[in-house]
């Protein structure tokens, strides 16, 4: 059984960093793309970071300006995503996704989400 | 201009159809684009349901019930999502999403079913 459990949320305060992290297991995990994405309380669904197989290509969106970094191991395993500067409306559920495990196309496998707060 | 529109709120009453749209920016076409549909209940993280490209090109995923297809309005550059034989179960909040140069979700429907 495909698994994602994310970690690494918590309350932050603005300015601060984050490092977020996903445990994947039941598949494998090297041969598929990962994603992150984020919901902020009472929104709607919000694309953070894509990254590649094997860690070559790696995206953040332009919302973000250069704060996110993603990154992963596939030795163990675990997706990370690095937050930087964070402000008041990052607060969020960032959940860790994975594209085309169980079907062709879409991010069909999602972990249950970290919270991550962000107050002064 | 948003970059995915979708209306904020749909409803309908169980044994009916929904019809929810999803309309892409006018320089995005709709004909090219990949489409895919998410469900989310409260607390919830989000399900992947289909996606659509064409009637010969669409996944439904695992588990997912035929009542929920997929199409597209070419003329009004909109994907659509069908459910049919609405159930209690289907009130949710339903997501499109594109990935043109980079992932974009529309900003949801919330289906009602009363």
């Amino acid at each position: 059984q495909e698994r994602l459990v994310e970690s690494g949320g918590g309350v932050v305060q603005p300015g601060r960093s984050l490092r977020l992290s996903c445990a994947a297991s039941g598949f494998t995990f090297s041969r598929f793309a990962m994603h992150w994405v984020r919901q902020a309380p009472g929104k709607g669904l919000e694309w953070v970071a894509l990254i590649s197989f094997d860690g070559s290509n790696k995206y953040c969106a332009d919302s973000l300006e250069g704060r996110c970094t993603i990154s992963r191991d596939n030795s163990k395993a675990t997706l990370h995503l690095q937050m930087n500067s964070l402000r008041l409306d990052d607060t969020a559920v960032y959940y860790c996704t994975a594209w085309g495990i169980t079907s062709a196309y879409g991010l069909d496998v999602w972990g249950q989400g970290t919270t991550v707060t962000v107050s002064s | 201009q948003p970059v995915v529109t979708q209306p904020p709120s749909s409803s309908a009453s169980p044994g009916e159809s929904a019809r929810l749209t999803c309309t892409l920016r006018s320089d995005i076409n709709v004909a090219t684009s990949n489409i895919y549909w998410y469900q989310q209940k409260p607390g919830r993280p989000p399900r992947f349901l289909l996606h659509y490209y064409s009637d010969s090109e669409k996944v439904q995923a695992s588990g997912v019930p035929s009542r929920f297809s997929a199409s597209k309005d070419v003329s009004a550059n909109t994907g659509i999502l069908f459910i049919s034989g609405l159930q209690s179960e289907d009130e949710a909040d339903y997501y499109c999403m594109i990935w043109p140069t980079k992932v974009v979700f529309g900003g949801g429907t919330k289906l009602t079913v009363l």
